[in-house]
């Protein structure tokens, strides 16, 4: 099983859909959980990352974490067509590793 | 502010060849990590360095070695290239190791492996 699990997609929603991108994941030692956004061929971009079981919320995005049930979310209102790239989830922690696991990464379309 | 720059961007390379990538960390970071994203994968980590001393290790084979230098550089060696290496490269840095969970990335170095 690995440690944390994405849909890969493709997702494809219209211009102007709420998109919802999950993860899970297994080890409950993980303390910090971030989205990055990575389009074609270039680098992962940290969009938002999060401590603890709850919401933030920054412009378009809205960041979830239920360390109950150890289920990461993150929603884009109003989506756009520049929207459009691969999300990956990842967390860490406790130790100063500095490891980031990743899930596999969720590719999002959206059309004009 | 300078973000993380790495080179090459493209690299062929044959089987058991050698190989080095590098990286420059963001003005002020002294923690770069290495990871290696495969077609379609997350980013795995390799290791990262903190302060010139590696700081933790991942599930990859002593044929992956790096360095760090004093001006917070980074480079990634792979020694006896395998089909399988073939990968984007990337390198993150950090404010310092106890910041691991924002780290920033590179655009990444583009290896093929024939």
């Amino acid at each position: 099983q690995k440690e944390v699990e994405q849909d890969p997609g493709p997702l494809s929603v219209p211009e102007g859909a709420i998109v919802s991108l999950n993860c899970t994941y297994s080890n409950s030692a993980f303390q910090y959980f971030m989205w990055y956004r990575q389009y074609s061929r270039k680098g992962p971009e940290l969009l938002m990352y999060t401590y603890s079981s709850g919401n933030k919320e920054d412009g378009r995005f809205t960041a979830q974490v239920d360390k109950s049930s150890k289920y990461i979310s993150l929603f884009i209102r109003d989506s756009q067509p520049s929207d459009s790239a691969t999300y990956l989830c990842a967390t860490g922690g406790p130790s100063n590793t500095g490891k980031l696991i990743f899930g596999q990464g969720t590719t999002l379309q959206v059309k004009p | 502010e300078t973000g993380v720059t790495q080179s090459p961007t493209h690299l062929i390379k044959t089987r058991g060849q050698q190989v080095t990538l590098r990286c420059s960390s963001q003005s002020g970071h002294n923690t770069v990590s290495w990871y290696q994203q495969a077609l379609g994968q997350g980013p795995q980590f390799i290791f990262q360095y903190y302060r010139e001393e590696e700081n933790g290790r991942g599930n990859f084979p002593p044929r992956f070695s790096g360095l760090q230098f004093p001006n917070y550089s980074s480079e990634l060696n792979v020694n006896a290239l395998e089909l399988d290496d073939s990968a984007l490269y990337l390198c993150a840095s950090s404010l310092d190791r106890g910041h691991a969970d924002t780290q920033y990335f590179g655009p990444g170095t583009r290896l093929t492996v024939l």
